[in-house]
């Protein structure tokens, strides 16, 4: 079975500060996935970005952006000139290479920018 | 773009009644995944569906079923409600034959009384 971890449980960064969350996963496949979703106040869940484990280049979306590390199982997201629509709580979760398979999500760090 | 639809929002039910969740994917997707979401806590899997056969079970009560129909909306039944049960209820899809990533719909707020 696959588990996914996020040690920070609340983070916070001023306003055009740059922030970077924590994500560790464990799992005995080779090809899998990784994501990071975010959660704002309305609930939504956002797809923010996503990692396929076959490729080394870091994803990157506009402001966002992450550290992939496959031995060290780790996956870290940069968010750069942190706005206040960022404050939400931020997921990071696990898929296999399989046709609908789950995502199986870490406990979210939920993170607040400040004015 | 076209997004995920769940209905109904909002849904309040007593202990012991049923109750039925819809989600309408995207078009073009053929898979349908339903996700549990307590209050202050991360969303569990429940269940999904590829091509209208199930294709992954997670921990879904034996008081819940779930199907996906030929025009690929999914329906999520649930019956003998209880307090537990309370939680926001998520569809997503994706176009499941590239593993695409899964898009979620605004979900259903289940609150048992």
């Amino acid at each position: 079975a696959q588990t996914v971890t996020q040690s920070q449980p609340e983070m916070s960064v001023q306003e055009a500060e740059t922030v970077t969350l924590s994500c560790t996963y464990d799992t005995s496949e080779n090809n899998y996935y990784l994501f990071w979703y975010k959660q704002p106040p309305s609930r939504q869940m956002i797809l923010v970005i996503r990692q396929e484990a076959y490729k080394q280049q870091n994803a990157t979306e506009n402001r966002f952006s992450v550290n992939f590390q496959k031995a060290a199982k780790s996956f870290s997201l940069k968010i750069s000139d942190s706005q206040l629509g960022d404050t939400a709580m931020y997921f990071c979760a696990f898929t296999k290479e399989t046709s609908g398979s789950r995502l199986t999500f870490g406990e979210g760090t939920q993170l607040t920018v400040n004015p | 773009a076209a997004g995920v639809i769940q209905s109904p929002r909002h849904l309040i039910k007593e202990k012991r009644e049923t109750a039925t969740l819809k989600c309408y994917p995207i078009p073009r997707h053929d898979t349908v995944y339903w996700y549990q979401q307590g209050p202050g806590q991360d969303p569990q899997f429940l269940i999904s569906f590829y091509e209208k056969m199930q294709s992954d079970k997670g921990s879904i009560p034996d008081r819940f079923s779930a199907q996906q129909f030929s025009d690929y909306h999914s329906e999520l039944n649930m019956s003998s409600l209880e307090l537990g049960d309370s939680a926001l209820y998520f569809c997503a899809s994706s176009f499941g034959g590239l593993n695409q990533p899964q898009h979620f719909g605004d979900g259903t707020r289940l609150s048992i009384l």
